[in-house]
């Protein structure tokens, strides 16, 4: 199993500003996944995450938007820049655990963003 | 590119009684994982049962079960003797068993079981 801390686990920001969200897992993981979830909805893929190379992202994100770094095997950071409203969203990294059988992904307990 | 559905916005059960939440998937893969994962109000994802497709039987985890049906690209949870604390959203999941290991969700169930 792993175990996934992540911080903040709830903000509020100006807009404009922006918002870095920090996720630390508790083992070393070769991938590690961004999602955002907007109320009531499902989760959307926004970046894979691989120690040593850039993030690769999903058709709708970009890397200046949600920069994100991943210097080494079990931290990553997902920052979300010059917030709008629009990106009032619950932010979760996930992990996939368990080479081979049983497999299962692990998930942060999310970070609730509220721009204003 | 797999897409996930779940055709059930929203759903009710009463308490100790057996419901069922549908998936169903599109992917031009033979091997994969799918999952259903429970979001209670306090947003950690909760695994509530795992199947592989390369196997035929279907999962079973106490009072939860599928029922996968390959072919026509279905995976179902069925719930039975439902809890108050089952109530929750219910995401329908697919991963790729080999390349890329991000998991694709369906829109969501929420369900309510209500006593």
């Amino acid at each position: 199993s792993a175990v996934i801390s992540q911080k903040p686990s709830r903000d509020i920001c100006q807009r404009g500003t922006s918002l870095t969200i920090q996720c630390q897992v508790d083992s070393q993981v070769t991938m590690m996944f961004w999602y955002r979830q907007q109320p009531g909805q499902s989760l959307t893929l926004i970046a894979t995450a691989n120690q040593g190379s850039e993030a690769t992202y999903e058709s709708g994100f970009v890397i200046d938007k949600f920069p994100i770094s991943r210097p080494n095997l079990t931290f990553s950071t997902l920052t979300v820049s010059n917030m709008s409203p629009e990106d009032s969203s619950i932010y979760l990294c996930s992990v996939i655990g368990g080479t081979g059988a049983p497999i299962e992904a692990f998930f942060g307990q999310g970070t609730r963003l509220t721009v204003v | 590119a797999q897409t996930v559905t779940q055709s059930q916005p929203e759903m009710s059960v009463q308490e100790a009684e057996t419901v069922t939440l549908s998936c169903t998937y599109d992917t031009s893969e033979s091997n994969y994982y799918l999952f259903w994962y429970k979001q209670p109000p306090s947003r950690q994802m909760i695994l509530v049962i795992r199947q592989e497709a390369y196997k035929q039987q279907n999962a079973t985890e106490n009072r939860f079960s599928v029922n996968f049906q390959k072919a026509a690209k279905s995976f179902s949870l069925k719930i039975s003797d439902s809890q108050l604390g089952d109530t929750a959203m219910y995401f329908c999941a697919f991963m790729k068993l080999w390349g890329d290991n991000d998991m694709r969700f369906g829109a969501g169930t929420r369900l309510t079981v209500k006593p």
